[in-house]
């Protein structure tokens, strides 16, 4: 079983519809959850994280966290076009280790 | 302007070859990272650095070699690089001592023949 796992997509959502996209992770002793944007070509850019069980709202995004059931993710309302990337879940295991999940690849059609 | 710079972006090398990518930021961080990137198997640590002469292993370590001399720079070495080490390797870096990376760089596209 791999330590951070995400559906690969392409996740595929209409311009202002919710896009969920979802994480889930090994380690029930991890403690931080982060969620980065990497565009086609670009680097990945951290966007949101959560430490806390329950909701964490940032404009548009909320990220989710449960840590009993150990997933977390990542609400994007009012999806845009210009939201269209891949979406990468990370995981702080402790000991200065972040695993990173393999991304989900979003599409928002106009 | 906040940012991690990498050089080169692209690079293509032969097998046995020794090669530096250099990596430096303006932010002042302590914390600096190299990462590289393949399909299907994502964002993978190669090694760490919490601050000036202090690097350790991440993941995936075997191959390559840093250091960390000046807290801006965190240069990455490949000895001797094969090809099972082409890929896209990104720098990282981030304030604290959090392993998270807040900035990371442009990415440098390797690849070894």
């Amino acid at each position: 079983q791999k330590e951070v796992e995400q559906n690969s997509g392409p996740l595929s959502v209409p311009e202002g519809a919710i896009a969920s996209l979802n994480c889930t992770y090994s380690d029930r002793g991890s403690q931080s959850f982060f969620w980065y944007r990497q565009y086609s070509g670009k680097s990945p850019e951290l966007i949101m994280f959560i430490y806390s069980n329950g909701d964490k709202e940032d404009g548009r995004f909320t990220a989710q966290l449960n840590k009993a059931s150990q997933y977390v993710s990542l609400l994007i309302r009012d999806s845009q076009p210009s939201d269209s990337a891949t979406y990468l879940c990370a995981v702080d295991t402790g000991f200065q280790k972040l695993v990173f999940g393999t991304g989900t690849r979003l599409l928002v059609s106009p | 302007e906040a940012q991690v710079t990498q050089n080169p972006r692209y690079l293509i090398t032969v097998t046995g070859k020794k090669l530096t990518v250099t990596c430096s930021q303006n932010m002042n961080h302590e914390y600096m990272s190299w990462y590289r990137q393949d399909p299907g198997l994502g964002l993978r640590q190669i090694y760490y650095s919490m601050n000036v002469e202090v690097t350790d292993k991440g993941d995936v370590p075997e191959g390559y070699k840093v250091s960390r001399k000046e807290k801006r720079n965190f240069p990455l070495i490949l000895e001797s690089p094969s090809p099972n080490q082409t890929s896209l390797y990104f720098c990282a870096s981030s304030l604290s001592n959090s392993p998270e990376p807040e900035f990371f760089g442009p990415g440098t596209r390797l690849t070894v023949l």
